[in-house]
């Protein structure tokens, strides 16, 4: 069965600081990994995602994040916070064998950018 | 990105009244849709998958005379709660996926869920 884990409930950080969101995971075979942001009373909107190649990957609003096998982890960056960024983020998996296209969603952190 | 509309955004109704919410693929074709329920500041919690066609898949614990899922064309999917009762009450969200040669990299385009409030 494939999961993840989410540690952080609550993410605090001052505005222009530099913002981590953690994420692990575990799955068969290949993980396909994917960050998606929560503003309230809204569906999710796609962030980013890890398929194949460059460990770092960019994506939108000035998002990255950087895939480490060993460490079987995702965990999503951004150089210089905004208060727009506070937000519910979640990471997610897909498997790349048997019937494991379902996503898991880990249970969400929220982001909080302080001005 | 693709477009995944969802209707309505919000409902209240009375108990014991059912409720359906619609979500469509706006700009794509979906074979495989997904429904989840979110509580306050929790994470998503997927209810059933909805395959074109066929019946719904649904997870453990989730009443699915309760929650009727129907899937009728590659766009629609629409989502009933019947004999709504207040503990229903919730966020529901539908996401979908283009239809592509390997499920599994596809990131999934979400509706912007729909408020129950059952009185």
């Amino acid at each position: 069965a494939q999961s993840v884990a989410q540690p952080e409930d609550q993410v605090n950080v001052a505005e222009g600081n530099p913002l981590t969101v953690k994420c692990t995971y575990s799955v068969s075979g290949n993980p396909y990994l994917f960050w998606y942001v929560q503003y309230p009373n809204r569906g999710l909107q796609f962030l980013l995602k890890y398929i194949t190649g460059d460990n770092l990957v960019k994506g939108s609003y000035g998002f990255e994040a950087e895939f480490n096998k060993s460490q079987t982890s995702f965990h999503l960056k951004k150089p210089s916070a905004l208060v727009s960024d506070s937000a519910l983020y979640f990471c997610a998996v897909r498997g790349s064998s048997g019937g494991s296209y379902i996503p898991t969603f880990g249970r969400g952190t929220s982001l909080i950018v302080h001005p | 990105g693709a477009v995944v509309s969802q209707h309505p955004s919000w409902v209240i109704c009375k108990s014991g009244t059912s409720v359906k919410i619609e979500c469509r693929s706006l700009d794509f074709q979906a074979t495989t849709m997904f429904w989840y329920r979110q509580f306050p500041k929790q994470s998503l919690m997927l209810m059933a998958t909805s395959n074109e066609g066929s019946k719904a898949t649904y997870e453990q614990g989730v009443e699915k005379d309760k929650f009727l899922i129907n899937h009728a064309s590659l766009t629609l999917s629409t989502l009933t709660v019947t004999s709504a009762h207040p503990e229903d009450s919730s966020f529901y969200i539908c996401s979908a996926s283009p239809a592509a040669a390997n499920m599994n990299t596809g990131e999934l385009f979400f509706g912007e869920g729909s408020r129950l409030t059952v009185l």
